[in-house]
Order: structure tokens, then sequence, then C-alpha cells
């Protein structure tokens, strides 16, 4: 039973446009999530997190948004750069806090 | 100063054999984790260990998985016998403070059990 899931194994965008990266969970304990960035033979970054008392966080280019009612959570890229592609995972701690992760979106920033 | 480091990068062993990997964290961070991110799937939770102590392990998939940080800086992850359901990458992460806060990763150990 997975958690944390981001149905998007993959997702293309034009460089200089928006990416969302989409990611929902099941478990209404959740109360932090994180975004992790990772490149090819490069253990995964910390992006960034939101508290489950915010809807909305922002830092530089990235934004993560949360709707809580939807248990629903998404993370803005703009503008994408050709750096941004890398496997974006999201996760949460559950109440044991061990973190669990999502299956991770592989974004393409187009040329 | 250096990250978490992780050796070795890559390891290859028949079924049966055993394998140690090591990590060396940010030095400092008193925590440390080790993951399992098998192909196509995100880390999943192995072991945890604050210091020298290990307060979870409660992700180790069989008892032929071990763990080690006797100093409370490397730690070894050790797998006997190992199986084919073993290939993975191993990933290593250390932290200053909580649990979950921003936790550094190494670049993992691709292991392939033929």
């Amino acid at each position: 039973d997975q958690q944390v899931k981001q149905n998007s194994p993959s997702l293309s965008v034009q460089e200089g446009r928006i990416s969302i990266l989409n990611c929902d969970y099941t478990n209404s304990m959740f109360d932090y999530f994180l975004w992790y960035k990772k490149y090819p033979a490069e253990g995964p970054t910390f992006l960034i997190s939101i508290s489950s008392i915010k809807d909305k966080n922002e830092d530089g280019r990235f934004t993560v948004f949360l709707n809580k009612s939807a248990k629903h959570l998404s993370l803005h890229i703009v503008p994408s750069q050709p750096g941004d592609s890398a496997v974006y995972f999201c996760a949460a701690p559950n109440r044991d806090d061990k973190i669990i992760f999502g299956k991770g979106t592989r974004l393409h920033i187009l040329p | 100063g250096a990250g978490v480091s992780q050796s070795p990068r890559y390891k290859v062993a028949k079924r049966g054999q055993d394998v140690a990997l090591r990590c060396d964290p940010i030095s400092g961070h008193v925590s440390l984790f080790w993951y399992q991110q098998a192909l196509g799937q995100g880390p999943e939770f192995l072991t945890y260990f604050q210091n020298e102590a290990q307060l979870d392990k409660s992700g180790l998939p069989s008892d032929r998985f071990f763990a080690e940080r006797p100093e409370g800086s490397v730690s070894t992850l050790k797998i006997q016998r190992t199986q084919q359901e073993d290939s993975a990458v191993y990933l290593c992460a250390s932290t200053t403070r909580g649990l979950y806060n921003e936790q550094f990763f190494g670049p993992g150990t691709r292991l392939t059990v033929l």
C-alpha cells in the first residue's frame, strides 16, 4: 500500500515554461512533506519542504503547494531550466519518523 | 567540507556471497540512515543510527541484513548470502538534527547480484 504516490513516471517541459510535479498521499497523519531532486549516479538532494500548517512554501524558482483536503501537493518550477532535468521524489515522514518516498517523476526539460 | 561518501560505488556479487557496504557521513552528523532503492522505486528505509546506537532496524528485509556504526561515525551495511532480490542501490544519509529534516544523501552503492 503506497502512502505517497507520484502517478506520473515522467514529464517533459519546454525550457522557460512552468513544470508542475504532482504528489498524492493517503495517510492523513502526515504533517510534513519534502521534495528531493536526484541526478543520475548521485544521491537525492533536499529541495524544499512544507509543513501542514501552510498551504504554500516558496524558495526562488521552486514553490510547493499543499491541499490537505485533497491530500495532494505539487511542486512548481518557474521558469524551468535545463539543469532541472532530474528525478523528483515527493516524501513524508510517518508517525515513526521514517521518511516515506514516492516512486519519483523524471522531469525532462526540452531546449 | 566533504559530503556523505559511500564505497564501493558499484558491487557485483554472485548469489550466496557476503557483501559489505561502507558509508562515511558528514563529520559531526549524529544521525545516519540506510535506504534501499530498487529499480523504478523510491528509497525505502532500512535502518537508523543515532551516534553508535541503532535505534530502528525495522526496515531491514531479513536477518541476512546487518548494519553497524561502532564509533558513531562510519557505518557498514552487511548483507550475508546475497540473493538476486537484494540487487538495488543502497543509499546512506546523515543529518545533524531531527530525524528527517534535510537529510544529506551519499551517491549510493549499486549492488548487482548475479
